[in-house]
């Protein structure tokens, strides 16, 4: 098993652009969850998602959309780039729901930078 | 709300010595999971170990072993026989209990260990 896969690990956006975080997992796992982390504040969950078309908002969901069509990939997609949104994402699955209270795995991050 | 607390910004000790990372939480509930992540360079995450509230039993895994003090709310994680392949960056984490579908981890501000030669 590949694990939790995240492409690009690194990209340079200018402030206005749009793109898209790729995030894939071969563990048939059912959830699946975007975090940034910044300096001195941890985790932060971003979106995440129980299940093939089921998303819903996280902590801090503003400026980033969400979709998954197949149990495997879970894209995160910046509107319009902003230099706050400048840090590094992680995406992180687990297998089951979260009543089950499954240990969460993650990708190994992609930086962004937004100037 | 939940808050997790490392109070240890940066740790250093010699190879092969034994470490004790600290971690407080605070929280109302009774039924909840604690969690320690490394996070090598590499920025991966990765989970070293993991605490159900409910168990008395103090969580092992190799040379890595927690003390988990619930009525203290502390989970301190102990890294015994330290290698240099330790370096990194530890967070604990909280999870509660399965609320409004979000399985959401609550990070500390992590510690920076550095394991010498």
């Amino acid at each position: 098993n590949a694990g939790v896969t995240q492409t690009p690990k690194f990209q340079v956006l200018k402030t206005g652009q749009s793109m898209t975080l790729q995030c894939a997992q071969d563990m048939n796992h059912e959830y699946m969850s975007w975090y940034r982390q910044d300096p001195g504040m941890g985790l932060r969950l971003i979106h995440y998602s129980v299940g093939a078309g089921i998303t819903d908002q996280g902590e801090v969901p503003n400026g980033y959309n969400v979709s998954r069509s197949t149990t495997e990939d879970f894209p995160l997609r910046l509107l319009s780039a902003a230099p706050s949104q400048t840090s590094v994402y992680f995406c992180a699955s687990s297998l089951s729901a979260p009543i089950n209270q499954e240990t969460q795995y993650f990708g190994p991050g992609t930086r962004l930078l937004v100037l | 709300a939940q808050t997790v607390t490392q109070s240890q910004p940066e740790m250093s000790v010699q190879e092969a010595e034994t470490v004790t990372l600290s971690c407080t939480y605070d929280t109302s509930e009774s039924n909840y999971y604690l969690f320690w992540y490394k996070q090598p360079p590499s920025r991966q995450m990765i989970l070293v170990i993991r605490q159900e509230a409910y168990k008395q039993q103090n969580a092992t895994e190799n040379r890595f072993s927690v003390n988990f003090q619930k009525a203290a709310k502390s989970f301190s994680l102990k890294i015994s026989d330290s290698q240099l392949g330790d370096t990194a960056m530890y967070f604990c984490a909280f999870m509660r209990q399965a609320y409004q579908g979000a399985q959401k981890l609550v990070f500390g501000q992590g510690t920076r260990l550095t394991i010498n030669p």
